[in-house]
């Protein structure tokens, strides 16, 4: 157990619709990072957050955003869902936003979107 | 971007084997770990490694920065290990993006 959770485990939803994926970080960790992995695009950063603050982006699409909350825990909206956006999407956590440090990484979301 | 290629892509090791995994990268790098990905989709990590060696009971990694490849070391393999193994790299300067390299699909067979 690396201490990250995320919830829901698996989400089943229909194209169009919109899903809120949540995120606790480590306790003590400040940064937080979302990831997509899908069959064909393998394991992509999406972005990342900083003590509520957004420090990073990478591949994520308009559709899609988050925030990081004063508690630290994180959300990762995705709307107008597409059947492509079927994958597991992961959450991360590590102690400075870059550098130095290592991320642990929470047990996935599994979105399926019909 | 920082591009990261592993070798081999696939692997079949009888138990007992031992292997090498290879990870190369294109740029320099402030951050590079190892993770297991195991068969329930799990992403468990392994070692964080920018630089030297370490080990972890019959798993140990290399990080040659200067030359830009680290090397993940299983010996004595077990089922247990099956699964995918991942390299990510921060590139310098591009400070929290993480780059995943496609992985090594490991079976081990009794």
């Amino acid at each position: 157990d690396s201490g990250v959770t995320q919830t829901p485990k698996h989400l089943i939803t229909a194209t169009g619709q919109r899903v809120t994926l949540r995120c606790s970080p480590r306790s003590g960790d400040l940064s937080v990072y979302w990831y997509q992995q899908s069959l064909d695009q393998g394991l992509q950063f999406l972005i990342q957050y900083y003590n509520g603050e957004e420090r990073a982006k990478g591949n994520i699409l308009e559709r899609f955003s988050a925030q990081q909350f004063p508690d630290l825990h994180s959300e990762l909206n995705l709307s107008s869902l597409e059947l492509g956006d079927s994958a597991l999407y992961f959450c991360a956590s590590s102690v400075l936003p870059s550098g130095g440090n290592e991320q642990f990484f929470g047990p996935g979301t599994r979105l399926t979107v019909l | 971007g920082i591009q990261v290629e592993q070798s081999p892509p696939d692997l079949i090791l009888q138990e007992g084997a031992n292997s090498t995994l290879r990870c190369n990268f294109s740029d320099s790098v402030n951050n590079l770990q190892w993770f297991h990905q195991n068969p329930w989709g799990q992403l468990i990590n392994l070692f964080y490694i920018p630089s030297g060696t370490k080990q972890n009971g019959r798993l140990s990694a290399t990080t040659v920065a200067t030359e830009r490849y680290s090397l993940l070391y299983i010996s004595s393999s077990q089922t247990t290990d099956s699964g995918v193994y991942f390299c990510a790299v921060e590139q310098f300067g591009s400070w929290g993006k993480f780059q995943f390299g496609a992985g090594t699909q490991v079976v081990v067979t009794p």
